[in-house]
């Protein structure tokens, strides 16, 4: 039972262009979101996050976009570099539980020069 | 800064050995917690701990043991390493359960 779902395993851009990386959720209580970069051979590192009072939340060339009700949020990337070719994951979690972070399967970023 | 370093990048094992992962973090993080990557299937927890001592299974316990007997020190161990155990391993810690983790670099685990 996948409570976090990426769905594209790969996505593949221009240099320049947005990246837009997605990810869907089925536990209605998680109530805050985190995106992980991961390069080959080394651990992920965190890059940004959103609690669920939010609906949007800007570091610098990144973005994250949440829409609770349709339970999906999103990674904006702009624009997008070559360097930020990497694995992206995204976890959930819901602060009053137990639970620990959910990931998702990520999604591999190709940013063509 | 949080480090959050692993005793090996690389691991060659043979099937059937004992394997010890150590993980060790300096920021005084109660939650600890072991993950396995392989392609296609993300991360997939093994064990956390939230507490010398203490610890809870993941979501694929099966075929791994984990030990805290320091507040900064966190093993996986593989009582029989087995050949579906080649992958990348990943340790990570927290200040509460729910927030952000912080990952060590990772190790590459090969069972022949």
């Amino acid at each position: 039972d996948q409570q976090v779902k990426q769905n594209s395993p790969s996505l593949s851009v221009q240099e320049g262009r947005i990246s837009i990386l997605n990810c869907d959720y089925t536990n209605s209580m998680f109530d805050y979101f985190l995106w992980y970069k991961k390069y080959p051979a080394e651990g992920p590192t965190f890059l940004i996050s959103i609690s669920s009072i939010k609906d949007k939340n800007e570091d610098g060339r990144f973005t994250v976009f949440l829409n609770k009700s349709a339970k999906h949020l999103s990674l904006h990337i702009v624009p997008s570099q070559p360097g930020d070719s990497a694995v992206y994951f995204c976890a959930a979690s819901y602060q009053g539980g137990s639970e620990k972070l959910v990931f998702g399967k990520g999604t591999k970023l190709t940013v063509n020069p | 800064d949080v480090k959050v370093t692993q005793s090996s990048r690389y691991l060659v094992k043979r099937t059937g050995e004992k394997v010890f992962l150590e993980c060790v973090q300096d920021m005084d993080h109660e939650n600890m917690f072991w993950y396995r990557q392989d392609p296609g299937l993300g991360l997939r927890l093994i064990y956390f701990s939230y507490d010398v001592k203490m610890k809870e299974k993941g979501d694929i316990p099966e075929g791994y043991s984990v030990s805290r007997e320091k507040k900064e020190r966190f093993s996986l161990i593989l009582e029989s390493a087995s050949t579906n155990q080649t992958s990348m391993y990943l340790c990570a810690s927290s200040l509460a359960r729910t927030d952000e983790q912080f990952f060590g670099p990772g190790t590459r685990l090969t069972v022949l």
